[in-house]
């Protein structure tokens, strides 16, 4: 069984920019989400997916967007970056099967600078 | 959203004490997570209690959970240089199916060895 992982592990762009930030889940896993960590904060909640459709959404403006694919991975896409969006974003897995989709597997994360 | 707030922000202790972090709540929930973040990576879950359960243990983290109080607790017992990390609740609300969880700011844990 392999582990959430995510890519790439660092990124620095510039502002007005987009980004795509990609996660490929755990192996059975049904359900992604996202999530954004700023230095010294918990994590906020950006969006999640299940079966490819999107299952709810934090308190982020539309050019926060993502996909999930027929097998499970997903990206996140950000366009016309602004300073405030470096953060750590994070992947999180989950399966809807057995009753125990509340638990979630974190992927390592995304750093991403903003300049 | 139901959000929870970890309870002290920061924490420094020797190594082979004891630490225990609290998490409280504000509305119904179905269960509560615990996580723990080491630094600048993913979170890893640690333990889940039911809204019907008030104690669970996984090895050293013991973990109590009041309803009435809307109140959490994590334990560790005989701390490790290795537990240094940031720890943080995450609980379920009664009233949502979505299975997107919220944070609140977290314990960071120091153990100095």
């Amino acid at each position: 069984e392999t582990g959430v992982t995510q890519s790439p592990t660092h990124l620095i762009k510039t502002r007005g920019q987009q980004v795509t930030l990609r996660c490929s889940s755990q192996s059975g896993h049904n359900t992604v989400s996202w999530y954004q960590q700023a230095l010294g904060q918990g994590p906020q909640f950006i969006f999640q997916y299940y079966r490819e459709e999107e299952n709810g959404r934090g308190n982020f403006p539309p050019r926060f967007s993502g996909l999930q694919f027929p097998n499970y991975s997903s990206e996140l896409n950000v366009n016309a970056l602004e300073l405030d969006d470096s953060a750590l974003y994070l992947c999180a897995s989950s399966s809807t099967a057995g009753g125990r989709g509340d638990t979630q597997y974190f992927g390592p994360g995304t750093r991403l600078t903003v300049l | 959203s139901q959000q929870g707030e970890e309870d002290p922000q920061a924490l420094s202790i020797q190594e082979g004490e004891n630490a225990t972090m609290n998490c409280s709540y504000k509305t119904s929930i179905n269960n509560l997570q615990w996580y723990r973040q080491n630094s600048g990576r993913g979170l890893v879950h640690l333990i889940l209690i039911r809204s019907n359960e008030r104690e669970k243990h996984s090895g050293r983290l013991r973990v109590t959970l009041d309803t009435s109080k809307k109140s959490s607790s994590l334990l560790i017992t005989a701390s490790r240089a290795a537990d240094t990390a940031s720890y943080f609740c995450a609980p379920k609300a009664a009233d949502t199916g979505r299975r997107a969880l919220t944070f609140g700011s977290g314990t960071r844990l120091q153990v100095q060895p």
